[in-house]
Parts: C-alpha cells; sequence; structure tokens
C-alpha cells in the first residue's frame, strides 16, 4: 500500500473551514483514499473516502487532485468537538486493511 | 446503539499473566480486526479475520493469539504480557469493501 505524509499538526479557529492536507505520491491505480480521524480515548471513526473523484458527506468533503498524488480532507465548520487525529490512508479496494500513519493532529480554538 | 462492543474497557494484569481481550458486534460484518495502539502512536494491524480465515502480520509476536468461535464474537488472547504490551486494544469490523467500525478500545495495563 502506498505511504502518505501528513503534516503533524494544525490549528483552526471555530467556525473556519479546516483544510487538512495528504501526500501520497505513490499511489497506484486501483488504490483508495480513506480518511478516519481518532478523538482521545476513543477509536477511530470513518469520515471519507474515494478513488479518483471528489466526494462529499455529511461529515467532510475529500478532494484529490487530478494526478491522484495528493488530497485535501475539508471540514467547512469545524468546532470544538472536531479536534482529533485525522489519518489519511491509502489502501487497495480488494481489501480493508487500514495501515495507519502518524496522523495530523487538528486542534480548533475558540 | 453501540455496533462493536469492546469488554472490559480497563484491564490490568500482572507481568506474565494470561489476559484475554473481547470484542462483539451487532453488525453481522465477515471481517474483524485487532489492532494495538500504544501511547502517542498510531493504530498498528495486529491481525484480522475474513469469516473464519485468520490472517496474521508478519511482525506481530507469537504471544499474541486470536479466536473467532462465532460471526458476533472474536477474542485476543495475550499468553505472557510483557511490559512493552501496555496499550490500547481497537477492535474493528467490515463487510469485504467499505469503512471500518472501531470499537471504543480496551486500555491494557501491565504491572
Amino acid at each position: 500500500d502506498a505511504k502518505t505524509t501528513q503534516p503533524p499538526s494544525m490549528d483552526c479557529a471555530e467556525g473556519r473551514a479546516a483544510n487538512l492536507p495528504c501526500n501520497h505520491s505513490t499511489i497506484s491505480g486501483n488504490e483508495y483514499v480513506y480518511w478516519y480521524r481518532q478523538i482521545h480515548s476513543q477509536g477511530p471513526q470513518y469520515i471519507i473516502h474515494g478513488l479518483k473523484n471528489n466526494e462529499t458527506n455529511e461529515m467532510a468533503s475529500l478532494i484529490i487532485t487530478e494526478d491522484r498524488k495528493s488530497s485535501t480532507l475539508i471540514l467547512p465548520h469545524a468546532t470544538l468537538r472536531d479536534t482529533a487525529v485525522y489519518y489519511c490512508i491509502v489502501t487497495r479496494g480488494a481489501t480493508n486493511k487500514l495501515i495507519f500513519g502518524t496522523g495530523t493532529l487538528l486542534a480548533v480554538q475558540p | 446503539d453501540a455496533m462493536v462492543i469492546q469488554n472490559p474497557r480497563y484491564q490490568v494484569t500482572q507481568f506474565g499473566k494470561p489476559v484475554t481481550l473481547s470484542c462483539s458486534q451487532t453488525l453481522n460484518h465477515n471481517v474483524m480486526y485487532w489492532y494495538q495502539q500504544k501511547s502517542s502512536q498510531a493504530p498498528k494491524l495486529l491481525f484480522h479475520y475474513y469469516d473464519k480465515d485468520f490472517n496474521n502480520e508478519a511482525d506481530t509476536p507469537d504471544n499474541f493469539q486470536s479466536r473467532r468461535p462465532n460471526t458476533s464474537f472474536c477474542f485476543l488472547d495475550i499468553r505472557s504480557p510483557g511490559l512493552g504490551d501496555t496499550a490500547m486494544y481497537l477492535c474493528a469490523t467490515s463487510r469485504e469493501l467499505g469503512e471500518l467500525f472501531f470499537g471504543s478500545g480496551t486500555q491494557l495495563s501491565v504491572l
């Protein structure tokens, strides 16, 4: 599975959009981009995933570049409850084995 | 509403004393996973079951075993816990394709 690179930490003001980047320059054609988050002392929670096209759900939007070498997770109106570690994971669609990287600690400030 | 349930939430055991952690699910998913997460680290996959087929990760120590007696339940057995096995243990489930659903974890302390 392709390796991902994320900034270790980011800050965001409450009510503003949080844009979390992820680089996955070695991604191959059949690999999906998944985003999970982990609030302190809880299990990880699925957010969104995509293959080529941009995706949106009730939690977030996922923007994947045309060459698929990077992506951005967008939380449109961050709240204090969005403070968590966000993991970007690239995995083949044929298996759900998730290999977690180091993630980005997003701190939403009041 | 809990869909992936892990018991107990906190477990303390002594060095070398076998311990079993349990996980149950109400989602009827055919894949179940065990992850280990040490303090300030990312979760690390130990093994997973695809139906009854057991799949071990190459670097999972022999000290860690698992059992899945039926679709709903999965157990993690640590035969001789060491101090380095202190960690959060996370159970997750999924269908063949699609997202993973995680439990809240069991925090294991080895003294």
